[in-house]
């Protein structure tokens, strides 16, 4: 069974700074697909970032670049220069098939 | 390019009713997926059309189903509302399939469904 855990239930960050959210996931698949997307508080999820299993190289989207350590199995999503437009809860996910819990990032003025 | 639509925004429903949510997926999509998203939770996959087929399923009971039409909208049918299907519906489109099998979705925003 595919499984993502978010430990981090709610971070916060000041404005412009970088900050991490974590995300690992299970999958005995060797094939799959991992993405992050936020989702503010008027409930639409915006997808953000996309890597997949063969990828070599870490995706990198703008502001948003993800950790990508397949060893670990883990796929930490990076925002760099934080804003405060950036206050939302981020979900990792695993193919469509199964999110995480979510963390509450928070950028504080 | 119009995005991906949910109707309605909002629904107050009781308990044993039966609801129907709508979708219509972005322009060149032919893949839809649905979620249920309870409060302070991550999205549930409910289940997934392509080309008018479904095609895979979640851990939800019979009582919802769902539909696709030929343009690719989408419906999703609840029969017997249970207050635990009070939660955020939401729905996905897909364009092209990425190498490893996945899938870059978009969200429509969401219908809000309370049960009484």
């Amino acid at each position: 069974a595919q499984k993502i855990t978010q430990t981090q239930p709610g971070m916060f960050v000041q404005e412009k700074e970088a900050v991490t959210l974590d995300c690992t996931y299970d999958t005995s698949d060797q094939s799959y697909g991992l993405f992050w997307y936020k989702q503010p508080s008027s409930g639409e999820m915006i997808f953000l970032i996309y890597q997949g299993s063969y990828d070599e190289q870490n995706a990198t989207e703008g502001r948003y670049s993800l950790n990508f350590q397949k060893a670990r199995k883990s796929a930490n999503l990076v925002i760099s220069a934080s804003q405060l437009g950036d206050s939302a809860m981020y979900f990792c996910a695993m193919n469509e098939l199964v999110f995480g819990k979510g963390t509450k990032l928070t950028v504080n003025p | 390019e119009t995005g991906v639509t949910q109707s309605p925004t909002h629904l107050i429903k009781t308990r044993g009713q039966q609801v129907t949510l709508r979708c219509s997926s972005q322009s060149g999509h032919n893949t839809v997926s649905w979620y249920q998203q309870a409060l302070g939770q991550g999205p549930q996959f409910i289940f997934q059309y392509y080309r008018e087929e479904e095609n895979g399923r979640g851990n939800f009971p019979p009582r919802f189903s769902g539909l696709q039409f030929p343009n690719y909208s989408s419906e999703l049918n609840v029969n017997a509302l249970e207050l635990d299907d009070s939660a955020l519906y939401l729905c996905a489109s897909s364009s092209h399939l990425r190498s490893g099998g996945a899938f870059e979705q978009f969200f429509g925003p969401g219908t809000r469904l309370t049960v009484l």
